[in-house]
C-alpha cells in the first residue's frame, strides 16, 4: 500500500464548481497533514494545514479523519486560478519533519 | 514567508560530468534541509536529510557516493550529482524548516533544478 494515496484525477471543472479532493495515509503515526498546491514545473507551495478539528481558509477547507486515515480538501467557487495539482502531504512520523508526499491531484478550472 | 533559493534553477549536462546544486535559505536560519527529486508525473521523493555540520541522512535506494551533500552553514546545503547519467535527469528540490518561525514544521520549497543529462 501506498502511503499517501490520492484521487488520480485529473479534474476538468468549470468555473464557479465545488471540487473535492481525498486522500489516505498509511502511517497511522503521522501528526502533521498539510495541502499543497504545484503549478506545472515549479515547487509546492503550502496551500494549508490540516487540523484535527477541520479549518477553512476563504473557499478551502480542510478535513481531517485520524481513525479513517482520511483527508480531504474541498474547494468553492472554483477559479482559473486554481487549476494546479494538489498534493496531500503528510509528515513520516511521530515527530519527524521528514514529508511523504503524494503523487497529486490535477484541477483544471474551465471558462 | 520565508525564501529559499536554488541556483541554478536549471541544467544541462553531457553525461559523465558533475553537477552541483545549490540551496540557500534566505532571511532564516535552517538547521535542517530536505532534498527531494520529482520525475514527471510522479511525487516529490525524499532522497536525503541535510543536517548542518554533520553527515547527511540518505533514504533507502539513494546512493551517497552519487550524491554528496554538504551542509556547511545555517543557509547553505549543495547537492552535487557526480557522473550524472540521463536517469538522472529530474526536478530536483530543496526545502528548509525555519526553526524560529511562527509554524516550525512548515517547510519552505526552494523554486527548483531542472537537470538535464544528454
Amino acid at each position: 500500500r501506498k502511503e499517501v494515496e490520492q484521487d488520480p484525477g485529473p479534474f476538468n471543472v468549470p468555473e464557479g464548481a465545488t471540487v473535492a479532493f481525498n486522500c489516505t495515509y498509511s502511517n497511522s503515526a503521522s501528526q502533521s497533514f498539510f495541502w499543497y498546491r504545484q503549478d506545472c514545473r515549479k515547487e509546492p507551495k503550502l496551500l494549508m494545514s490540516v487540523y484535527s478539528s477541520g479549518n477553512e481558509d476563504g473557499r478551502f477547507t480542510a478535513q481531517l479523519n485520524r481513525a479513517s486515515q482520511y483527508i480531504s480538501l474541498l474547494i468553492r467557487d472554483s477559479k482559473l486560478s486554481d487549476s494546479a495539482t494538489y498534493l496531500c502531504v503528510v509528515n513520516s512520523g511521530a515527530g519527524s519533519y521528514q514529508l511523504t508526499f503524494g503523487k497529486g491531484t490535477k484541477l483544471s478550472v474551465i471558462p | 514567508g520565508a525564501v529559499v533559493s536554488q541556483h541554478p534553477s536549471w541544467v544541462i549536462c553531457k553525461s559523465g560530468t558533475s553537477v552541483k546544486i545549490e540551496c540557500r535559505s534566505l532571511d532564516f536560519q535552517a538547521t535542517t534541509m530536505f532534498w527531494y527529486r520529482q520525475f514527471p508525473k510522479q511525487s516529490l521523493m525524499l532522497m536525503a536529510t541535510s543536517n548542518e555540520g554533520s553527515k547527511a541522512t540518505y533514504e533507502q535506494g539513494v546512493e551517497k557516493d552519487k550524491f554528496l551533500i554538504n551542509h556547511a552553514s545555517l543557509t547553505l546545503s549543495t547537492l552535487t550529482v557526480t557522473s550524472a547519467h540521463p536517469e538522472d535527469s529530474s526536478f530536483y528540490i530543496c526545502s528548509a524548516r525555519d526553526l524560529t518561525g511562527a509554524l516550525p514544521r512548515e517547510q519552505y520549497f526552494g523554486p527548483g533544478t531542472r537537470l538535464t543529462v544528454t
